[in-house]
Parts: C-alpha cells; sequence; structure tokens
C-alpha cells in the first residue's frame, strides 16, 4: 500500500529534550515536506527536499532541522523543543516536475512540549 | 500579503444545500491548483485538481480563473459527511516547489 508513516504518533516532551520525528515513504517520491498545523494559522511549510541531500527552509524553519540521506526517509529534528513547538506536524511526499502531482501526507504527529 | 487565501468560513449549511467556497492566490506564476480535505485533525487529502478548463467530480466543481488569479469549488447536494475542512492549494514551482496552502475553510453540514 503507497503510504507515508510518520512515527511517534503522539509525543510529549519536556523543553530541550532533543527529539527526532521519522518519516518514510514507499512511493519512491523525490519530494518531501514537513508542515506544522496551527489553529488559526493553517499549514505551514517547515522544511522540504527536492531529492537526497538536496534540503531548504520553508516558512518556518527555525528550531528544526532535517536530513535527507535515503530518498525514502525525511526525519524531523528538534534539538532543544520549546513550548512554542506545540503543534501538530505533518509530513508529505510527492513527485517532482509533474503537473497537477498529488501530494501524500502522513497520519501527523501530535507533540506537546512542556 | 498570504499567498492562498481563503473564506474564512466557517459555512454552516443543511443537508441538500449547495455550497461554494472561493480561494485567491497571489502569485501569477502559480502552476497547479488543487483542493484538499481535511478531517479533525487528520492528514489532509486530495479532494480534486483544478484544472483551466474547470473539472467536475459527481457532486464537486472546481473552477480556475488565471486572469483574476481565482479558485471556486462548489458542492452540491450537500451531505453530513462533506462536514471538513477544505484546504485551497498552489503549487509555484520556482527553485524550490512548494506547495502553497490555504488556511481552509471549515464546512459543516446539519441534518
Amino acid at each position: 500500500e503507497a503510504q507515508v508513516t510518520q512515527n511517534p504518533r503522539y509525543l510529549i516532551t519536556v523543553t530541550g529534550k532533543k527529539l527526532t520525528v521519522t518519516c518514510s515513504q514507499n512511493m519512491n517520491h523525490e519530494y518531501m515536506s514537513w508542515y506544522r498545523q496551527d489553529p488559526g494559522l493553517g499549514l505551514r511549510q517547515i522544511y522540504y527536499s527536492m531529492n537526497v541531500e538536496v534540503t531548504d527552509k520553508g516558512d518556518v524553519p527555525e528550531g528544526y532541522k532535517v536530513s535527507r540521506k535515503e530518498k525514502r526517509n525525511f526525519p524531523l529534528i528538534l534539538e532543544s523543543p520549546s513550548p512554542n513547538q506545540t503543534s501538530l506536524y505533518f509530513c508529505a511526499s510527492s513527485l517532482v516536475g509533474r503537473a497537477n502531482t498529488e501530494a501524500f501526507f502522513g497520519q501527523g504527529t501530535r507533540l506537546t512540549v512542556v | 500579503r498570504k499567498e492562498v487565501e481563503q473564506d474564512p468560513g466557517p459555512f454552516n449549511v443543511p443537508e441538500g444545500a449547495t455550497v461554494a467556497f472561493n480561494c485567491t492566490y497571489s502569485n501569477s506564476a502559480s502552476q497547479s491548483f488543487f483542493w484538499y480535505r481535511q478531517d479533525c485533525r487528520k492528514e489532509p487529502k486530495l479532494l480534486m485538481s483544478v484544472y483551466s478548463s474547470g473539472n467536475e467530480d459527481g457532486r464537486f466543481t472546481a473552477q480556475l480563473n488565471r486572469a483574476s488569479q481565482y479558485i471556486s469549488l462548489l458542492i452540491r447536494d450537500s451531505k453530513l459527511s462533506d462536514s471538513a475542512t477544505y484546504l485551497c492549494v498552489v503549487n509555484i514551482e520556482r527553485t524550490g516547489y512548494a506547495l502553497n496552502f490555504g488556511k481552509g475553510t471549515s464546512l459543516l453540514v446539519t441534518p
């Protein structure tokens, strides 16, 4: 089954404790991206990757890191989480270079930083 | 100015009603357009792409007006199961290829 898998689905952590949210896709998509969704603000892009070893900042990259060592995986790293990073996070993947290509989303990770 | 703007909503309509959502985008270089549906706190899923000639999928009709930079979604004969948030999404294939999301419009269909 074609899918994007995020883990964990739910996470409560303390300020300053490094964490990683994993994202994996099995569709051989070049493009992967991380978004956060907050009430009243909609989906905002954190980082994206056009292909292996190619990553770039989105609209709200501060406090986050990513890596793309393999095509299928795109982990999101919070080196020192803070309460303002409490949010619902989505990973997405899609093909690049095709008009009207669909983006597939993971099920989301609800992160609470206390 | 935000790149993609939608009706703020929420829209509360009775079953069977016709409802229309509007969306405007600011970047004339935008190349692809979509409507996504998001159920409460779940992942967004593609509802339909939007083509220049307009397109229809059952009770759903999407229209694109490039000159006015305007996209619309029409839902006819609303069902209870249509209750969700509808996201207008624009793809700007610049160097970075970015999907830009509107904040979404909430629809509640009531019995």
